[in-house]
């Protein structure tokens, strides 16, 4: 069962508003990860962590910023929502195992800038 | 780079239906082939994986077989149920990366 966890689920916001989004694993896992997804459901890699002070860009260009100063913890900052933000964001986190990797999912925090 | 293209859905079936949800990868070297499922309101859930070539990734009825000729990892089902609807992703991994798919929805109808 995985033990990571995405607060709020659900968030309604104007535009200009600085946000967080929260995501914490129980699982000690070294490697973290934040994937948008949008309506039509392709998933877009924004941010990806390998550990504790380090974090990288991911693949698709996102205007929010993350951190990771604990392992269990990898926020999601925006600091001006926008309406283009208005989208689904998934944290994830993985265990590297012969075989690749397995990522674990929250539940998600569906974002809608008004 | 590497790359995962599924088959286009919506896919719509009754239920008992026989299911194949194609996918096919680009990738240099051996990657590791996987499927995830998500539930309607849920983040994704890993469903099955094949880690070479002729592996057979199974779970909840659900198969993929690692054709490495084809460079393919179709997903099927022999008889699906209700509470199969969901979206499924299939993704491979590669350097520390997980690369997905475009995802497919899939709809059964009782």
């Amino acid at each position: 069962e995985a033990d990571i966890y995405q607060t709020p689920r659900y968030l309604v916001i104007g535009t200009g508003k600085k946000i967080t989004l929260e995501c914490s694993q129980t699982m000690g896992h070294d490697k973290m990860y934040w994937y948008q997804q949008d309506p039509g459901m392709e998933l877009h890699l924004i941010h990806y962590s390998y550990g504790v002070n380090s974090t990288e860009k991911g693949d698709l260009s996102s205007e929010s910023t993350v951190s990771r100063i604990r392992t269990e913890h990898f926020p999601l900052t925006l600091e001006s929502a926008r309406p283009s933000h208005t989208s689904q964001y998934l944290c994830a986190s993985s265990e590297s195992r012969q075989g690749g990797e397995k990522l674990f999912f929250g539940s998600g925090t569906q974002l809608s800038v008004l | 780079g590497d790359s995962v293209t599924q088959m286009e859905g919506p896919v719509t079936l009754s239920e008992e239906a026989f299911l194949t949800i194609n996918c096919t990868y680009t990738a240099t070297g051996y990657p590791s082939l996987f499927w995830y499922v998500q539930y309607p309101g849920e983040g994704l859930q890993l469903l099955l994986k094949a880690t070479k070539a002729d592996d057979k990734g199974s779970n909840k009825g659900f198969e993929a077989t690692y054709r490495k000729e084809t460079t393919s990892f179709h997903l099927e089902k022999g008889s699906v149920q209700v509470s199969d609807s969901a979206v499924y992703f299939c993704a491979l991994s590669q350097a520390q990366k997980l690369v997905f798919g475009q995802g497919t929805r899939l709809t059964i109808n009782p």
